[in-house]
């Protein structure tokens, strides 16, 4: 059964910096683009950032550009976001999701997605 | 950027109706369109990509169609489970993906 587990949520005033962990298992986790989708408080969904299978290649949305890091472990079954320089619109649940398609050398859409964690940028 | 608009944001229906939603894009995508359904506290779950198939375990009243830059998810007969929000979701801009607003079913 494919599991994407999310962890790392949480208050963080203006300007700090979060981590955000997937564990994915269920399947193999190097064979497929991964990304971090996030969804703001009543509002709807919006894609931040993107991997490539080996890591060699990395998208973000522009918002984030220069302030958070995707990267993933293949070894441990890991995605990661980092998050540096927060503000308050970033605060939402963020989401981890898989790819649809193995070995792709596109991205395209999601057919598996975690739980979410919610990460709260406020003082 | 490609910008997706859905419509309507909310939609009035009762179980048993048949409901379309449209999603337009700021230009063409082909076929590369995928439609979600997520309900309150839960993540969204896949039911059709390439902007017409259907995804494995997705009911068949459900439906999608278009290609270019006007596309439709059709449920054929509105069931109590189908109340949700739906997004679709744009991937021919490769690697930015961007989703329309979403539409709310709500119980008419």
């Amino acid at each position: 059964e494919v599991q994407l587990v999310e962890s790392g949520g949480g208050l963080v005033q203006p300007g700090g910096s979060l981590r955000l962990s997937c564990a994915a298992s269920g399947f193999t986790f190097s064979s497929y683009w991964m990304s971090w989708v996030r969804q703001a408080p009543g509002k709807g969904l919006e894609w931040v950032a993107n991997i490539k299978q080996d890591g060699s290649e990395k998208y973000y949305v522009d918002s984030v550009k220069g302030r958070f890091t995707i990267s993933r472990d293949n070894a441990k079954n890991s995605l990661y976001l980092q998050m540096n320089s927060l503000r308050a619109e970033d605060t939402a649940v963020y989401y981890c999701a898989r790819d649809s398609v193995a070995y792709g050398d596109y991205v395209s859409n999601f057919d598996y997605w975690g739980q979410g964690t919610l990460v709260t940028v406020s003082s | 950027d490609i910008q997706m608009t859905q419509s309507p944001s909310t939609l009035s229906a009762s179980v048993g109706d048949r409901v379309t939603i449209t999603c337009r894009a700021s230009q063409s995508i082909s076929s590369w369109l995928a439609w979600y359904q997520q309900k309150p506290g839960k993540a969204p779950k896949l039911l059709i990509y390439k902007a017409s198939s259907l995804e494995s375990g997705v009911p068949s009243r459900f439906s999608g169609s278009g290609s270019g830059t006007e596309f439709t998810l059709t449920i054929s007969s509105l069931q109590p489970d189908d109340f949700a929000t739906y997004y679709c979701q744009q991937y021919n801009s490769y690697p930015s993906l961007t989703f329309g607003g979403g539409t709310k079913v709500e119980i008419k």
